[in-house]
């Protein structure tokens, strides 16, 4: 059974369209995130949902918006798609208190 | 603003052999959660092993163990009878340990680890 799962696994797409990406866990964590992983492999926060509400936003462009429905799934919707938004998304979840966070197989969004 | 530094880009073994990879932070808090992750080619984000400052014991998983040198802030993974399989990318992380805002995790720009047969 997959812990973390992500749709899609690839996204390729124009500038300026607009994209979602989906994030489900079956590990009944209470805990989501989004990591960015630029071309250099650089891995940073995004945002993180706890019960549903977000808990952080880090200095991400508005068009970047991220949704949660329920406390197993965390979406991520860019509008305005931009070149420099080419990278590998992750998806993670944790349980609250505990620290280790899990990922999702990554998402890997190219921009033309 | 804590920050982790890993200054090996890349590193190889040979099969079987024994590999360090290194990694250092900086933080002014004395509680702390580090962590190494491991990403194959196949990009999934693979938690190797994690450690407690607080543990003065090093953390090991099978033929991974850690180095934690609290003082010096610095948090090495050995790879013993290194194989095919642990050619990946390896990330040293850090976290802090209470939720809300700073349960994010911290990651070093990541070491390459080649194995040869």
């Amino acid at each position: 059974d997959t812990a973390v799962s992500q749709t899609p696994k690839y996204l390729v797409t124009q500038m300026g369209n607009d994209k979602s990406i989906k994030c489900e866990q079956n590990l009944g964590h209470d805990t989501m995130y989004w990591y960015k992983q630029d071309s250099k492999k650089f891995l940073k926060i995004m945002f993180s949902y706890n019960n549903k509400e977000l808990i952080i936003n880090e200095t991400v462009p508005n068009r970047f918006s991220p949704k949660s429905p329920d406390k197993a799934h965390l979406n991520l919707h860019i509008n305005s798609l931009e070149l420099g938004d080419s990278a590998v998304y992750f998806c993670a979840s944790s349980q609250f208190i505990t620290d280790t966070q899990y990922f999702g197989p990554g998402t890997r969004l190219t921009v033309l | 603003a804590q920050t982790v530094t890993q200054s090996q880009p890349e590193m190889s073994v040979q099969e079987a052999e024994t590999v360090t990879l290194s990694c250092t932070y900086d933080t002014s808090e004395s509680d702390y959660y580090l962590f190494w992750y491991k990403q194959p080619p196949s990009r999934q984000m693979i938690l190797v092993i994690r450690q407690e400052a607080y543990k003065q014991q090093n953390a090991t998983e099978n033929r991974f163990s850690v180095n934690f040198q609290k003082a010096a802030k610095s948090f090495s993974l050995k790879i013993s009878d290194s194989q095919l399989g642990d050619a990946a990318m390896y990330f040293c992380a850090y976290r802090r340990p209470y939720g809300g805002a700073t349960n994010k995790l911290i990651f070093g720009t990541g070491t390459l680890l080649a194995v040869q047969p």
